[in-house]
């Protein structure tokens, strides 16, 4: 079975552009949620999106959004760049077979890593 | 809101030894699952054991085990056999059990190299 795959791996984009990174689940995974990775602040929620509903928010700026599809397969978007959007940003797939509390496993992409310059 | 701390910002062990890391959190529930994650430099993060909160018995996976202490909140990781692959960044996190699972709460990390 294929794990999570994310693309691009690497993007390099300018201030006040915006991005879209994309993230394919694994089969039959219906839950896909994604972290942003930085030096300073580490791993932080970004959203949670089931059944191409986002249940979950973390505390980012309306800057940050995404969306799930049919087939799963989940995208994030940044617009209006700045240079503190640099970061790793990680997508992690799960079944979420008994709904929205569960204690399955999170199995994460290899992440993006976004350059703002 | 809750917190995550690794005190350790960096840590080093022979490979064969025994290296213990430590995290600890608050929070105001009383039922939540704990987790420690592994980074290597693929960038992946790998589970390397999870331990839930109401279960009193520590948490094993192979040479990996916890110390889970719940009246201190505390959640360290103890690697026996350590061998050269366990270096990697190491990432304690937290999520609450009326929410999803799918908010994690991470601590800063700690990285664990392994010397021949």
């Amino acid at each position: 079975k294929a794990g999570v795959t994310q693309t691009p791996r690497y993007l390099i984009k300018t201030r006040g552009q915006q991005v879209t990174l994309s993230c394919s689940p694994i089969s039959g995974h219906r839950s896909v949620s994604w972290y942003q990775q930085t030096p300073g602040q580490g791993l932080q929620f970004l959203f949670e999106y089931f059944s191409e509903t986002q249940r979950n928010k973390g505390n980012f700026p309306g800057r940050f959004s995404g969306r799930q599809f049919s087939n799963s397969r989940s995208e994030m978007n940044v617009s209006t760049l700045e240079l503190g959007d640099s970061a790793l940003y990680l997508c992690a797939s799960s079944p979420a077979t008994r709904g929205a509390a569960t204690n399955e496993k999170l199995f994460f992409g290899s992440g993006t890593q976004l350059s703002v310059l | 809101a809750q917190t995550v701390t690794q005190s350790q910002p960096e840590m080093s062990v022979q490979e064969a030894e025994t290296v213990t890391l430590s995290c600890t959190y608050d929070t105001s529930e009383s039922n939540y699952y704990l987790f420690w994650y592994k980074q290597p430099p693929s960038r992946q993060m790998i589970l390397v054991i999870r331990q839930e909160a109401y279960k009193q018995q520590n948490a094993t996976e192979n040479r990996f085990s916890v110390n889970f202490q719940k009246a201190a909140k505390s959640f360290s990781l103890k690697i026996s056999d350590s061998q050269l692959g366990d270096t990697a960044m190491y990432f304690c996190a937290f999520t609450d059990s009326g929410g999803s699972n799918y908010k994690l709460t991470f601590g800063k990390g700690t990285l664990l190299t392994v010397n021949p």
